[in-house]
């Protein structure tokens, strides 16, 4: 049973520029998680999604920043115009029911 | 606001030494802790868990013990191995709150002498 798969593991981009994190979640678990973490810092809690429904982003700037579960397809974390502050890795969890998150390898973005 | 931190940034141990790392946390509604472990360019892996109604479980060369009166948790590994080498994060999660939201610590870097 393959794990949380993440793509791109890394991703460079200029200020200005959109970036699209893409998280397949393990077989049979409809629900997803995004957190980001600063370099040296612990994990931080972005939202929450099951299939074609946002659960909870509370934890997601307002603004550039989306985030989507399609009915087919990976979860997709969005930028738009990224800045510097936005550089951290990605890490997507995801779950069969709510309870244990199973940790992807996380995409690193750098922005420059 | 209230949240989850760590006392030390950074623990060296010899290989075959037990190794304690600690985690303070300040929500006293807090009733439900895991730690994780995450290598060097890997997501967070779960080590081990325990709920607020016990003070200490037990898994395979790992222990966690719960000291809700000083609201601090440890985990311990028994004969550190090199491969046990990495950050270690205490997590939390509140009661009544959503059951999915973990909250984080700063983390423990674990150096594992050979």
């Amino acid at each position: 049973n393959a794990g949380v798969m993440q793509n791109p593991r890394h991703l460079v981009r200029r200020r200005g520029q959109e970036a699209r994190l893409r998280c397949s979640p393990m077989k049979g678990h409809s629900h997803v998680y995004w957190y980001r973490q600063l370099p040296e810092e612990g994990l931080k809690f972005m939202v929450y999604l099951q299939k074609e429904n946002i659960i909870d982003e509370s934890g997601m700037p307002k603004e550039r920043f989306s985030a989507e579960f399609p009915k087919e397809g990976p979860s997709i974390l969005r930028i738009q115009q990224v800045v510097r502050g936005d550089s951290a890795a990605y890490f997507c969890a995801s779950s069969p029911a709510g309870n244990e998150q199973f940790f992807g390898p996380g995409t690193r973005l750098t922005v420059l | 606001g209230e949240s989850v931190g760590l006392h030390l940034p950074t623990l060296s141990v010899q290989e075959g030494d037990n190794s304690i790392i600690n985690c303070a946390y300040s929500n006293s509604a807090s009733d439900y802790f895991i730690w994780y472990k995450q290598e060097s360019g890997k997501g967070p892996q779960f080590i081990i868990d325990i709920r607020s109604n016990m003070d200490k479980r037990q898994g395979q060369r790992v222990t966690v013990l719960l000291n809700k009166t000083v609201k601090h948790l440890s985990l311990q590994i028994a004969a550190t191995q090199p491969g046990d080498s990495a950050v270690y994060f205490c997590a939390e999660k509140e009661r009544g709150g959503s059951n999915y939201k973990l909250t984080f610590g700063k983390g423990t870097l674990l150096t594992v002498n050979p």
